[in-house]
């Protein structure tokens, strides 16, 4: 059981807007900010957001990141093919002396 | 070209202590915070561990602590995880990460097997 909570999968359309949303709690999304991973299979997992709403150099602006209260979520925008992969959302959490935590992700199927 | 690479995985037995080492090179090693990440087969992402700079802060998650150690060796510039007392669950691949929490840059990743 996953301290964040995503759905455990997505699917949209090629040019379709779909978003992810990520729920925690007070300790961790609701006092810290929130990052998002891509994992492709088989690779490495790519920081995609960072600091809620912020692009590492190379993200496309399709992605884009929120956060309101313990909630956060990742849109993705123009979906293309390519964005099929698991998307994680993940913050630190100041319970038990500090610790990060991850949702348990989401499977995102490009139909 | 910041690399990170990892090392020392392999399969041991329950009750097995296992230690991982992860190489760095392509950046200031001692300016970074470093992690470790693991993920069981088909699994999710689990946070493992990470140290400060210079070694004198350390976290752990809850399921590893008191059986993992986070070290690392500024001179050689070289992250370590020491695993005892693993236990089936512990089985996964475990990634090395440039970086307290935002984690733009990680290392391939190295399967730890634990079983009889």
């Amino acid at each position: 059981q996953s301290v964040l909570t995503q759905p455990p999968s997505a699917s949209g359309t090629p040019g379709q807007r779909v978003t992810i949303s990520c729920s925690g709690s007070s300790s961790n999304i609701g006092s810290n900010t929130v990052n998002w991973y891509q994992q492709l299979p088989g690779t490495a997992p790519k920081l995609l957001i960072y600091n809620n709403n912020q692009r590492p150099s190379g993200v496309p602006d399709r992605f884009s990141g929120s956060k309101s209260g313990t909630s956060a979520s990742l849109a993705i925008s123009g979906l293309q093919s390519e964005d099929e992969a698991d998307y994680y959302c993940a913050a630190w959490d100041d319970s038990l002396n500090g610790r990060g935590v991850f949702g348990g992700g989401t499977k995102l199927t490009v139909l | 070209e910041v690399q990170l690479v990892e090392s020392g995985g392999g399969l041991v037995q329950p009750g097995g202590s296992l230690r991982l080492s992860c190489a760095a090179s392509g950046f200031t090693f001692s300016s970074f915070s470093m992690s470790w990440v693991r993920q069981a087969p088909g699994k999710g992402l689990e946070w493992v561990a990470n140290i400060n700079e210079d070694g004198s802060e350390k976290y752990s998650g809850d399921s590893v602590k008191g059986r993992f150690t986070i070290s690392r060796d500024n001179a050689k510039n070289s992250l370590d995880l020491q695993m005892n007392s693993l236990r089936a669950e512990d089985t996964a691949k475990y990634y090395c990460a440039r970086g307290r929490w935002n984690y733009v840059y990680w290392g391939q990743g190295t399967l730890v097997t634990v079983s009889s």
